[in-house]
């Protein structure tokens, strides 16, 4: 069974780049039918999509954090991560990282696996 | 852009039905599967629907999912509501780039 989990700095200072890595198991994240994906919350609010990494390294950002948004795949660790820069306090949020289906021999079609969430608080 | 308008909460009694609804403010919602995910305080998002109307192994036959193209809407319906079915239910699909859109969510009260 696929599980992610999610790491990287709990407080991260405004201006300054916010970096977090996703770490896959029960699974490789070579597998080409699947897209990895970040997603955020907010306290209190609902979710944003942040942007997606195919196994080729394509990638599909949410076109308001396009500009700020990095994320690359990391094969031999078995790993993606999310760089986001210039944080301000309205970065504060959960951020999860989750696995995404699109194909119809899905077992569970769209983003069938998720992380339990890191949160990231965005303050000096 | 392609978004996804749920009501912000919806309330209902033990044992009876309440659904939920996702309208698209443009294109055709048919264009992509409709998703919705349930979240507990604390936890992650599952999935209670996929493909606009199937449910994942696990899932209670009182939780089903459809489509209404004529409305551009998807909907979530849950009968025979229980305590344990509080939750915030957000829809999803994707928009003709292939990005994630959520819908608001929609925080469920069973009374």
């Amino acid at each position: 069974q696929v599980q992610l989990q999610e790491s990287g700095p709990g407080l991260v200072k405004p201006s300054e780049t916010l970096s977090l890595t996703c770490a896959v198991s029960g699974g490789s994240i070579s597998s080409g039918i699947y897209y990895w994906m970040w997603i955020r919350q907010p306290a209190g609010r609902g979710l944003e999509w942040i942007g997606r990494i195919s196994t080729s390294g394509t990638t599909n950002y949410n076109p308001s954090l396009k500009s700020r948004v990095t994320m690359s795949l990391d094969t031999s660790k078995n790993q993606f991560s999310l760089r986001l820069s210039s944080v301000t306090a309205a970065d504060t949020a959960v951020y999860h990282c989750a696995r995404d289906c699109r194909i119809s021999s899905c077992v569970v079609y769209g983003m069938d696996v998720w992380g339990p969430g890191t949160t990231v608080t965005v303050s000096s | 852009n392609f978004m996804l308008t749920q009501p912000h909460s919806v309330s209902e009694s033990p044992g009876k039905t309440v659904i939920i609804s996702c309208t698209g403010n443009s294109g055709s919602i048919a264009s992509n599967f409709v998703q919705w995910y349930q979240q507990r305080p604390g936890s992650a998002p599952t999935t209670i629907i996929y493909k606009d109307n199937q449910r994942p192994s696990g899932v209670p036959d009182r939780f089903s999912g459809s489509i209404d193209s004529s409305a551009n809407s998807a909907s979530l319906t849950i009968s025979g509501l229980q305590t344990e079915d509080e939750a915030d239910y957000y829809c999803q699909s994707y928009d003709t780039s292939n990005r994630g859109v959520f819908g608001g969510g929609t925080k469920l009260s069973v009374l």
